[in-house]
């Protein structure tokens, strides 16, 4: 079992450009949820996917966007990026109606 | 009232002595307490966790003890050993409003166990 991962593990983006973090879950998951990490502070929670619909979301704006594909992978989409986006992006997966959740080795995103 | 809060910042513990990392939340909704072990430059992993409707839950080393009535939970590390030299994040979820398993994390600890 190979567990989350998460690819690349590491990015170097300018201001404005855009991104895009991939994700394959721990296999027999179905959930995949997405967080950003800032240097020294704990995972915060961006969005969530299940069924290939974005269940819930936390309080990122819109230039956050995401996908899951029939698989179970997802992606994480940043557009127009700003120096405030660098920080780890961590995937977790879950199965739905269970309680723990699992994540992959993040992706260390530095916008410059 | 979505916070967890989280103490101490940071923790020096003598190998073989006793961490205890403490957590406190407000919202009442909350129905499931993990802790999260990260090394530098990888992702959280989970430690062990514990629902409301237990005061306390022992696994090897590690036991999460748990106060509904104060909101607060902690989790101790008995025998700490080098090799724990870690941050700890507890966490909180509300797990019965729908299984989407969103988690709100504490600030971190960051444990230093001095050999």
């Amino acid at each position: 079992d190979a567990g989350v991962t998460q690819s690349p593990t590491h990015l170097i983006k300018t201001r404005g450009q855009q991104v895009t973090l991939r994700c394959s879950p721990k296999s027999g998951h179905d959930t995949v949820s997405w967080y950003q990490q800032a240097l020294g502070q704990g995972p915060q929670f961006i969005f969530q996917y299940y069924e290939e619909e974005e269940r819930q979301r936390g309080n990122f704006p819109d230039r956050f966007s995401g996908h899951q594909f029939p698989n179970y992978s997802s992606e994480l989409n940043v557009n127009a990026l700003l120096l405030g986006d660098s920080a780890l992006y961590l995937c977790a997966s879950s199965l739905q109606g269970y309680t723990e959740a699992f994540f992959g080795q993040g992706t260390r995103l530095t916008v410059v | 009232q979505q916070q967890v809060k989280q103490s101490p910042q940071s923790l020096i513990v003598q190998k073989g002595g006793i961490s205890i990392i403490n957590c406190a939340y407000e919202n009442t909704a909350f129905d499931y307490f993990p802790w999260y072990q990260q090394f530098p430059g990888k992702g959280p992993a989970l430690l062990i966790a514990i629902r409301p409707d237990v005061s306390e839950k022992k696994e090897g080393r590690f036991t999460i003890s748990f106060n509904k009535s104060a909101k607060q939970f902690s989790l101790h590390i008995m025998d700490s050993q080098p090799g724990d030299s870690a941050t700890y994040f507890c966490a909180a979820s509300n797990i019965g409003g729908g299984a989407t398993n969103k988690l709100i994390f504490g600030t971190g600890t960051l444990l230093a166990v001095q050999p």
